[in-house]
């Protein structure tokens, strides 16, 4: 049984540039949330997906957009990069009413 | 204030000792606590959940006390392997995790 999976694994911006990150969910499982780690904090969380609508929202600007496809996988959006969004990004996907995430390996950016 | 926070660290202790971390809470409305540990470089992973009523995993020990809006974990007889960042978590609903900035463990040979 895989587990999380996010891609690309690395990936170098230029300031003003677009990102898509992916992640797949454990299978069976039907939500997926997003974090940003920056480098020795711990995971803000930035919105969740469930049943391809986001049910909520960290603290994030607009920038920052997300989507669910059917097969419950998920993307995440940054437009306008900006240096302070260098991080890792983490996807966590759940089964929606209990309480466990299962984190996936990240995606680290750099925005140079 | 933040909501979740944690003593940074690092915390540096030899092979075989104990070790406590603490942390506190500032959201009264908390539901659910855990404990996640982080290896350097890699996405942090459940280590245990954390109940009022005290829960054991070999090793560890977490503690919660609401009263307090405290949350403790507790590490006998460390091992080289439990060299980790140990994030302190907690959901004040809809599933939606609040991590602490984490507490680096170096466990010295």
């Amino acid at each position: 049984d895989a587990g999380v999976t996010q891609s690309p694994t690395h990936l170098i911006k230029t300031r003003g540039q677009q990102v898509t990150l992916r992640c797949s969910p454990k299978s069976g499982h039907d939500t997926v949330s997003w974090y940003q780690q920056a480098l020795g904090q711990g995971p803000q969380f930035i919105f969740q997906y469930y049943e391809e609508e986001e049910r909520q929202r960290g603290n994030f600007p607009d920038r920052f957009s997300g989507h669910q496809f059917p097969n419950y996988s998920s993307e995440l959006n940054v437009n306008a990069l900006l240096l302070g969004d260098s991080a890792l990004y983490l996807c966590a996907s759940s089964v929606t009413g209990q309480e466990t995430q299962y984190f996936g390996p990240g995606t680290r950016l750099l925005v140079l | 204030r933040k909501e979740v926070e944690q003593d940074p660290g690092p915390f540096n202790v030899p092979e075989g000792a104990t070790v406590a971390f603490n942390c506190t809470y500032s959201n009264s409305a908390s539901q659910s606590f855990f404990w996640y540990r982080q290896d350097c470089r890699k996405e942090p992973k459940l280590l245990m959940s954390v109940y009022s009523s005290g829960n054991e995993d070999g090793r560890f020990t977490a503690q919660l006390n609401r009263a307090s809006q405290y949350i403790s974990l507790l590490i006998r007889d460390s091992k080289l392997s439990d060299s980790a960042t140990y994030l302190c978590v907690g959901d004040f609903g809809n599933e939606k995790l609040t991590f602490g900035t984490g507490t680096r463990l170096t466990i010295i040979p």
